[in-house]
């Protein structure tokens, strides 16, 4: 079974600092996409980044970008410039092809890191 | 604007008691999912839906049981069954098997036992 690992529980920044969340994940998969989702205060899960395994190219989105070693099965954010807006739990997420009699396809997350930005 | 609607914010459950968290979207989306979140945990699958009338059990379906009559709709029922309810559950969707694009997740329901 896959499984996501996010080794920092707690993260910590200055503002219009660059900050880097670690993420390792474990699969026998070579197809498969990963995610980062950010969740604030108010709960609700928000779609950072995405990644398809397939693409050799790290994905970019403004001020968020990946660092996506394939071999190492490792998917970091960072996090550049960073605003008092980004501090939230950050969750890395893991979803397999579906197949038949396997996979289903759903999002296996991470245990999340919480980052604070300090003023 | 189209969006998930997760309702109540907040539902307090007695001993015994079933209680039944809503999930309304209006994104068009096939596919349907429940969540669990504990504090320092990550979100864990309760149960999911990829089309009407259909659904499957996900990593922690003991104690909760859902329904889906209606695409819009995906209702996750707490039965007395669940001894640890009290929790934050959130809801989500996606195009069904289109897996580039994300689950959409509502702003989800804490549940805690009185």
């Amino acid at each position: 079974a896959q499984t996501v690992t996010q080794s920092q529980p707690e993260m910590s920044v200055q503002e219009a600092e660059t900050v880097t969340l670690s993420c390792t994940y474990d699969t026998s998969e070579s197809d498969y996409y990963l995610f980062w989702y950010k969740q604030p205060p108010s709960r609700q899960m928000i779609l950072v980044i995405r990644q398809e395994a397939y693409k050799q190219q790290n994905a970019t989105e403004n001020r968020f970008s990946v660092n996506f070693q394939k071999a190492a099965k490792s998917f970091s954010l960072k996090i550049s410039d960073s605003q008092l807006g980004d501090a939230a739990m950050y969750f890395c997420a893991y979803r397999s092809i579906p197949s038949y009699g396997g996979s289903q396809g759903n999002l296996i997350f991470g245990k999340g890191t919480k980052l604070s930005v300090k003023p | 604007d189209g969006g998930i609607t997760q309702s109540p914010k907040y539902l307090f459950r007695k001993e015994g008691q079933n209680v039944t968290l809503s999930c309304e979207q209006n994104l068009n989306h096939d596919a349907m999912y429940w969540y669990r979140q504990d504090p320092g945990q990550g979100l864990r699958l309760i149960y999911y839906s990829q089309i009407v009338n259909d659904f499957q059990k996900g990593d922690i379906a003991e104690g909760y049981s859902v329904s889906r009559e209606k695409k819009e709709s995906f209702p996750l029922t707490v039965t007395s069954a669940q001894k640890n309810p009290t929790a934050f559950y959130l809801c989500a969707s996606s195009i069904g098997q289109v897996l580039t694009q994300p689950q959409h997740f509502g702003d989800g329901t804490r549940l805690s036992i009185l």
